[in-house]
Formats: C-alpha cells, sequence, structure tokens
C-alpha cells in the first residue's frame, strides 16, 4: 500500500486566490512527522513545512498552513493569496517513528494563472 | 555556502564509464541521504547514512557505490549503468534527533541530472 497518495496531478489556481493540495498518509505508527516539499522546475526541493503526529494545532509557516485531519489521515496544504513563483511541483512526505526513510507522495503541479 | 551542496549539476555518461556524485553539507546534520527521481515516479530512496554507517540500502544494484568518509561528505560511485538509470539523484541531509521530540525536515541539494547513454 502507499504510504503517502496525493490524487491531484495537476492543479490551476488564479494569482492572489488561494489552494488546496491534498495528501492523504497511511501508517499504524503513533508519532510520525508530516512535510511538504516545493520543487520548482530547477530541481531544488525546498523545505516548506512539517506537522507532528501529536501537535494539537495545524501548522502555519507564511502563506503556507497544513490542514491536518489526524483521524482521517489527511494533511492538505493550504497556500493563500497565490504568486506566480508558486509554480511548481509539491511534495506531502512522511516519517515514522521506524526506520530512517521519507515517504513522498508522486507530487501535484501547480500553475499559478496571472 | 548553501546548506547541502551537490556537484555535478549535470553529467552525461555511457555505459562504460565510470563517475563519482559528489554530496556535501554545512548545516552539522548526522544523516545524510540519496534518492533517485525518475519521471512520473516518486522519490526513491537509495542510501541512508547515520552518523557515517549506512543503515539503509534500499535493494539498490551493485553499479550504485556509496562512500561517507565523515557526516559532511556523501559519494555516490557509478559504473556501467544502464540507460534506466538516467533520473535527478537528490542528496539530503537531516539531523536525526531522538524519538519524541518531533521530526527533522530532509534538507535537500540542487541534484545532479544523470544522463546515461
Amino acid at each position: 500500500a502507499q504510504k503517502i497518495t496525493q490524487t491531484q496531478p495537476g492543479m490551476f489556481v488564479q494569482e492572489k486566490e488561494a489552494v488546496t493540495l491534498d495528501c492523504t498518509y497511511d501508517t499504524s505508527d503513533q508519532s510520525y512527522g508530516l512535510f511538504w516539499y516545493k520543487q520548482p522546475s530547477s530541481g531544488e526541493m525546498i523545505f516548506l513545512i512539517y506537522q507532528g503526529s501529536y501537535d494539537e494545532q495545524n501548522a502555519t509557516e507564511g502563506r503556507y498552513s497544513l490542514n491536518f485531519q489526524k483521524a482521517r489521515k489527511s494533511a492538505n496544504l493550504v497556500i493563500s493569496a497565490s504568486q506566480l513563483g508558486d509554480s511548481a511541483m509539491y511534495f506531502c512526505a512522511m516519517r515514522e517513528n521506524t526506520g530512517n526513510q521519507f515517504y513522498f507522495g508522486t507530487g501535484t503541479s501547480l500553475t499559478v494563472i496571472p | 555556502e548553501t546548506g547541502v551542496t551537490q556537484t555535478p549539476r549535470h553529467l552525461v555518461m555511457g555505459m562504460t564509464n565510470k563517475k563519482s556524485l559528489k554530496c556535501e553539507q554545512h548545516l552539522g546534520h548526522n544523516a545524510m541521504y540519496w534518492y533517485k527521481q525518475s519521471a512520473k515516479k516518486p522519490l526513491e530512496l537509495m542510501f541512508v547514512y547515520n552518523f557515517k554507517e549506512q543503515t539503509e540500502n534500499n535493494s539498490v544494484p551493485s553499479r550504485f557505490s556509496p562512500e561517507c568518509p565523515n557526516s559532511s561528505h556523501l559519494f555516490l560511485h557509478l559504473h556501467t549503468l544502464q540507460p534506466e538509470d538516467s533520473a535527478l539523484y537528490l542528496c539530503a541531509s537531516s539531523q536525526d534527533s531522538g524519538r519524541g521530540r518531533g521530526y527533522s525536515p530532509l534538507h535537500f541539494g540542487n541534484g545532479t541530472r544523470l544522463t546515461v547513454t
């Protein structure tokens, strides 16, 4: 079974609008961490935001927020006030309590339309 | 100096060549990783080193050989590669703290775009 599922291969959003990128995960660990990364066309993977499984509040970092719904095992990324520079691939990832591995989804390609 | 530096940025090699990818991290992290990114696939973990010791080897073919001489440097030695090995190879580092104190993110380099001809 997939550890991380991103069901939206491509998304479009109007500049200055908000957009939600979906991510669901699968783990039996009680303790785990969830991450979102941005990968522009240049290739580097940029860390955006982190949510711990025991964190009671949703994480926020500037225009990024993580809508964490533990019971549904979802960790959606919300980008507010989209900018043209937000056009990129976005990857959801998880690290479990056991092992050293980070599991990544297949990514969502976001295009911001002027 | 950026956090994680990878060289070269681009590499074209024939199937009989031997080459090496280099990664250096300036973040004081204790874990380093090699990932392979192919089109339309999730990132594939290849190797993990924790305090210079290899802790993961994800069934990677022996034509890929990692080396971690210290916790700041990581190499990936390549020999007799196949065209399907063409991909973006990403190096990353993290601070592997004890469980229960949160999880540190991976910090990636810019990657090496490898083409095998």
